[in-house]
């Protein structure tokens, strides 16, 4: 079975304050997705990242993606309130359309 | 445009009723998928199409039944459903022939069963 383990499950912190997320698996996937969701909405997607030690900037969020391709990470640097959610890991099953799901991150960044 | 659409945002209905959830997307993907959210928990995958054909049935009872009227639409028909079936309901989409096939979500059908 293909699992997708995310840590750490809850995280509170102060404006200002950086944190990073872990997505783990031992399985290789050929790429990886990462999402953001707000209550009652659907998942917004922030990146996909698909090469070995690929890093991806988006404002204050850096993603890497680990070199063997079975783990990757969510940095965010000076968090601010606009960052609660949930975030989300997902990667697709090879040979499949099946994406499987991280158990999510719940942040909630205190103003 | 990376944008997929749901309707209605939000549903109530009862044990008794028949209702119908829609999807659409036009971005050219070929596959169309419907997940169960319960609240604090990940997305469930139900259903999968791919070039309008069922691909996958994540073993959903028979109350729920997808449909893929063409490549843009999906639909999910709801019946006699049951008060755990409370949750919410997202499709999404993915590109063919793509090494990244990012999946892109919808904002979701919150669905109430009283």
């Amino acid at each position: 079975t293909q699992l997708l383990e995310q840590s750490p499950q809850f995280l509170s912190i102060q404006e200002g304050e950086n944190l990073t997320v872990y997505c783990n698996s031992s399985s290789v996937f050929s790429s990886l997705q990462w999402y953001r969701q707000e209550p009652g909405e659907g998942p917004v997607l922030l990146v996909t990242v698909v090469t070995g030690g690929e890093v991806k900037k988006l404002k204050r969020l850096t993603f890497q993606f680990g070199d063997a391709r079975k783990d990757s990470s969510l940095h965010i640097t000076a968090a601010q309130p606009g960052d609660t959610g949930l975030y989300l890991c997902a990667a697709l099953i090879a040979g499949t359309y099946k994406y499987i799901f991280g158990t999510g991150t719940r942040l909630k960044v205190l103003a | 445009d990376t944008e997929v659409t749901q309707t209605p945002k939000h549903l109530v209905m009862g044990m008794t009723n028949k209702k119908s959830l829609k999807c659409e997307q036009h971005m050219g993907h070929r596959a169309m998928y419907w997940y169960k959210q319960k609240a604090k928990k990940p997305p469930e995958l139900m259903f999968v199409y791919s070039y309008e054909k069922l691909s996958i049935n994540e073993s959903v009872p028979s109350r729920f039944s997808p449909e893929c009227p063409n490549s843009s639409l999906l639909n999910l028909h709801l019946h006699a459903l049951q008060p755990e079936d409370s949750a919410l309901y997202l499709c999404a989409s993915s590109q063919e022939g793509r090494a990244s096939k990012t999946q892109y979500f919808g904002p979701g059908t919150r669905l109430t069963v009283l």
